[in-house]
């Protein structure tokens, strides 16, 4: 099925260093949004953007629907251990309420 | 409130059995979504209902694959018969879609193993 190109695919990082991905896509999506998914459970909701050129913020996470519509990034300041996980971004194509995710970045927090 | 919950969370079967997963979605939420969760990949859509009505099942392989939500409220995914390829996570979800699409929000998952 159709997937959207996420990077990098995983980073390994220093505990208090910052973490920035991307994603992006071939279509123009109204909506991105960004979750989180620890091992054995369901992806949950870190953020959601639906403007271009929005930057919204959740605690040390800022994210941003970008000027084309076609990509979204997602910056994780000071990480921390718990920061430890999959991140998945989410676009839904304009007009409609499907939405395709991306393949995920895997994050790891050395302490 | 309560989340989206599914069941089984674990099944094992054999290869040609049947197989059935349950989802009770968020209260309230009108648009439920199965998605297929590859190892190392991401959800991938298998169908979405809006109410009770199925509006997206291009990636659901009919021939073996059938969905309900009766009512517009609960939902069960069935799988028959079971193939080693369908060994995987089955995630549910769910939202209230008004007007602006609404983000989802996801249950647990059942792993799906096919010997």
């Amino acid at each position: 099925g159709q997937q959207l190109n996420q990077s990098p695919q995983s980073m390994f990082i220093q505990e208090g260093e910052d973490v920035s991905m991307n994603c992006t896509s071939s279509s123009i999506f109204n909506t991105w949004l960004w979750y989180k998914q620890d091992p054995g459970e369901g992806p949950v909701l870190l953020i959601a953007l639906y403007k271009a050129g929005e930057l919204t913020s959740n605690g040390r996470l800022t994210a941003q629907f970008g000027i084309t519509r076609k990509d979204s990034f997602l910056n994780i300041s000071a990480s921390i251990p718990s920061d430890v996980g999959i991140y998945f971004c989410a676009g839904s194509v304009s007009g409609t309420y499907k939405y395709i995710f991306g393949t995920g970045t895997r994050l790891k927090v050395l302490a | 409130e309560a989340g989206v919950v599914q069941s089984p969370r674990y099944k094992i079967i054999e290869k040609k059995q049947p197989v059935a997963f349950w989802c009770n979605p968020i209260s309230g939420h009108n648009t439920l979504y199965w998605y297929l969760q590859n190892l190392g990949q991401g959800p991938e859509l298998l169908i979405r209902y809006e109410n009770e009505e199925a509006v997206d099942d291009s990636q659901l392989p009919k021939d073996r694959f059938s969905a309900e939500r009766l009512k517009g409220v609960d939902s069960t995914l069935k799988i028959q018969p079971a193939e080693l390829g369908d060994s995987a996570v089955y995630l549910c979800a769910s939202s209230f879609q008004t007007g602006r699409p609404a983000p989802l929000h996801f249950g647990n998952g059942t792993r799906l193993t096919v010997t």
